[in-house]
């Protein structure tokens, strides 16, 4: 069965630090990758996707994601974080018509 | 513009009672979502429609759960005979087109509580 795995529940950082946040999928088949982000108090949304291409995909505010195919991994990356980062993000893959998603990742950015 | 919508907000149901959960998709929008969100857990799917098809029904728990689009934009949910386990919150997203490489656009939830 496919699944994803995101490996930290909770991450603390301060501002200004680097972020990686790590999602491993199993799924035998055609890719197809997202993260989405849900801000406090606001929907779910896009923060970038993978399906072809550029292994490296740049989304929205200043994040990326790396696929590395042969370590079935789609980390999230910032180089820099700000508070307003603060959220939940979620890795999902996509299977025909479904996301399976992973548990995701509480992340709290200190001022 | 206007995104998705779903009401109501929140539902209190007594174990037992059926309950509609309802989502207005993004005017337009041919594919249809809906997920089980449960307490510190990722989005599970349920159900997805392409217009007032519904092609994949595969994640619905039990017979007790069954979802409708009869005219290919307003979608319900429906649960009959609610159980505590049924707890949840209920996403609706909808895409513009058929591709899962479409961005999915999500309502607000109802957060379903079955008491």
């Amino acid at each position: 069965a496919q699944s994803v795995s995101q490996h930290n529940h909770h991450v603390i950082l301060s501002e200004a630090a680097s972020l990686e946040l790590g999602c491993n999928y199993s799924y035998g088949g055609t890719v197809n990758l997202f993260w989405y982000v849900q801000y406090p108090g606001q929907h779910l949304q896009l923060l970038l996707k993978y399906f072809s291409g550029d292994p490296l995909v740049k989304g929205i505010k200043g994040f990326e994601a790396e696929f590395i195919k042969s370590k079935f991994s789609f980390n999230l990356r910032k180089p820099s974080v700000q508070w307003s980062d603060t959220a939940e993000y979620f890795c999902a893959v996509g299977s025909n018509y479904q996301l399976i998603w992973g548990a995701g990742t509480k992340l709290i950015i200190k001022p | 513009g206007a995104g998705v919508s779903q009401s109501p907000r929140y539902k209190v149901a007594k174990r037992g009672q059926d309950v509609a959960l309802r989502c207005d998709p993004i005017s337009g929008h041919v594919s249809l979502f809906w997920y089980q969100q449960a307490l510190g857990q990722g989005p599970e799917f349920l159900t997805y429609f392409q217009n007032e098809a519904q092609l994949d029904k595969s994640g619905l728990p039990s017979d007790r759960f069954f979802a409708e689009r009869p005219e290919g934009s307003v979608s319900t949910l429906k649960i009959q005979r609610t159980q505590q386990e049924d707890s949840a919150v209920y996403l609706c997203a909808s895409s513009l087109e058929r591709a899962i490489t479409d961005e999915q656009y999500f309502g607000p939830g109802t957060r379903l509580t079955v008491t």
